[in-house]
């Protein structure tokens, strides 16, 4: 398996453009997570999935995020209008079951607004 | 809510030496589990070793190792023989029955060679 794939690795935009970040989960995993990692406040969970269903997206900061899981090899996390203060490595991870597993992580995308 | 605690922001070792990093976590939930990532430079996050909450034996993993202490909260990871792959960021990682991954602030180390 390949792993949990997220892209674009790296993404610059400009302060008010839309950005859309994608992820592949595993296959057969029936969660997927949306972390979003500072310097400042580390990392911290945004939303999660079960069976592509949003289960808490408490961790979402703002209405100009929204997330999808349109079925269970796709996700989005997508940022309209992106700020500056939106700059931060957002990783997506992937689990099977409940409790005891540990979660697959994508490599993350480092996303920059200017 | 479930916190996690990680006291060390920065840590070194000698190559060869053992280093301990420190976690503490706060929950009311009995059973849980408990997990240590690593993330070096390239920012890959790697599962190192987990422990479940019910198990009184304490997780090992080749050169890695866990003292685990329920009643304290508590989940120290032990790198022996550390090497100079080990540096890297570490957190420390808590998961309920049905709650995600709530993580800790991390700990950098730094191995000296």
């Amino acid at each position: 398996d390949a792993g949990v794939i997220q892209s674009p690795r790296h993404e610059v935009t400009e302060m008010g453009q839309e950005v859309t970040l994608r992820c592949k989960p595993i296959s057969g995993h029936n969660s997927l997570f949306w972390y979003r990692q500072t310097m400042m406040r580390g990392l911290e969970l945004l939303i999660y999935f079960n069976n592509n269903v949003p289960i808490d997206d408490s961790g979402m900061p703002e209405d100009r995020f929204s997330a999808k899981m349109p079925n269970a090899s796709f996700s989005t996390l997508k940022i309209q209008p992106s700020e500056p203060r939106d700059s931060a490595v957002y990783f997506c991870a992937s689990s099977s079951g409940q409790g005891g597993y540990g979660y697959t992580f994508g490599s993350g995308t480092r996303l920059t607004v200017v | 809510a479930q916190t996690v605690t990680q006291s060390q922001p920065e840590m070194s070792v000698q190559e060869a030496e053992t280093v301990t990093l420190s976690c503490t976590y706060d929950t009311s939930e009995s059973d849980y589990y408990l997990f240590w990532y690593k993330q070096p430079p390239s920012r890959q996050m790697i599962l190192v070793i987990r422990q479940e909450a019910y198990k009184q034996q304490n997780a090992t993993e080749n050169r890695f190792s866990v003292n685990f202490q329920k009643a304290a909260k508590s989940f120290s990871l032990k790198i022996s023989d550390s090497q100079l792959g080990d540096a890297a960021m570490y957190f420390c990682a808590y998961r309920g029955l049905r709650t995600p991954l709530v993580f800790g602030k991390g700990t950098r180390l730094s191995v000296i060679a």
